[in-house]
């Protein structure tokens, strides 16, 4: 079964800190993964995706990820993070044509 | 561009009325999707087109639901009659190609509240 797991509903982080967002996933093949940022009252925005090749991925605002097959994870990653990150972070899978599946995502809380 | 469009924004209304949600996908992109976002489930897939045909609409709940793509540049989710465990934000999104891995772009979302 095609699945995507967040295990942190929240996490809250001092302005400066670096962050980690986790993210596991289900899939037999390898899949094409994404992080998607939903700021408060807004769609969803991506960050970044993996489809194959190099593992680090590289993305907006200075988010990367990091794909490793043999722990079927997909961390997102950002080594200095500011107020303006605080949002719903959202890790998703492709698995087939176009459907996508969400994890439950992680909601970040910055302290000044 | 001016992105995915969603109207209305905000919607209230009672339960046993009609609803319809309106999309507007980014020109060009041949793919569309509706989502509906709560609390309890997450963002859930309810259905997707592509070159305006229902390719998949396993995801709409129950028959209340249906969803319309007359041409590439409109689509609508209706629902009736509504009930309130219908309220969420119900998103749409559009892609360029269809197949695995292509980026979906999202609307703002419209809340829907059902009392």
């Amino acid at each position: 079964a095609q699945s995507v797991t967040q295990p942190d509903i929240h996490i809250t982080v001092s302005e400066g800190a670096s962050l980690e967002l986790r993210c596991n996933y289900s899939y037999g093949a390898t899949p094409y993964l994404f992080w998607y940022v939903q700021s408060p009252g807004q769609g969803l925005q991506l960050l970044l995706k993996y489809f194959s090749g190099d593992t680090l991925v590289q993305g907006i605002k200075g988010f990367e990820a990091e794909f490793k097959r043999s722990q079927s994870s997909f961390n997102l990653r950002k080594p200095s993070v500011h107020w303006s990150d605080a949002a719903e972070y959202f890790c998703v899978l492709s698995g087939g044509y176009n459907k996508l599946i969400f994890g439950a995502g992680t909601r970040l809380a910055v302290h000044p | 561009d001016a992105g995915v469009i969603q109207s209305p924004r905000h919607e209230v209304t009672e339960m046993g009325q009609e609803v319809t949600l309106r999309c507007k996908p980014i020109s060009g992109h041949n793919s569309l999707f509706w989502y509906r976002q709560t609390m309890m489930r997450g963002l859930e897939l309810l259905i997707y087109f592509n070159n305006n045909v229902p390719i998949d609409d396993s995801g709409m709940p129950e028959d209340r639901f249906s969803a319309k793509m007359p041409n590439a540049s409109f689509s609508t989710l209706k629902i009736q009659p509504s009930e309130p465990r219908d309220s969420a934000v119900y998103f749409c999104a559009s892609s360029p190609l269809a197949g695995g891995g292509n980026e979906q772009f999202f609307g703002p979302g419209t809340r829907l509240t059902v009392l």
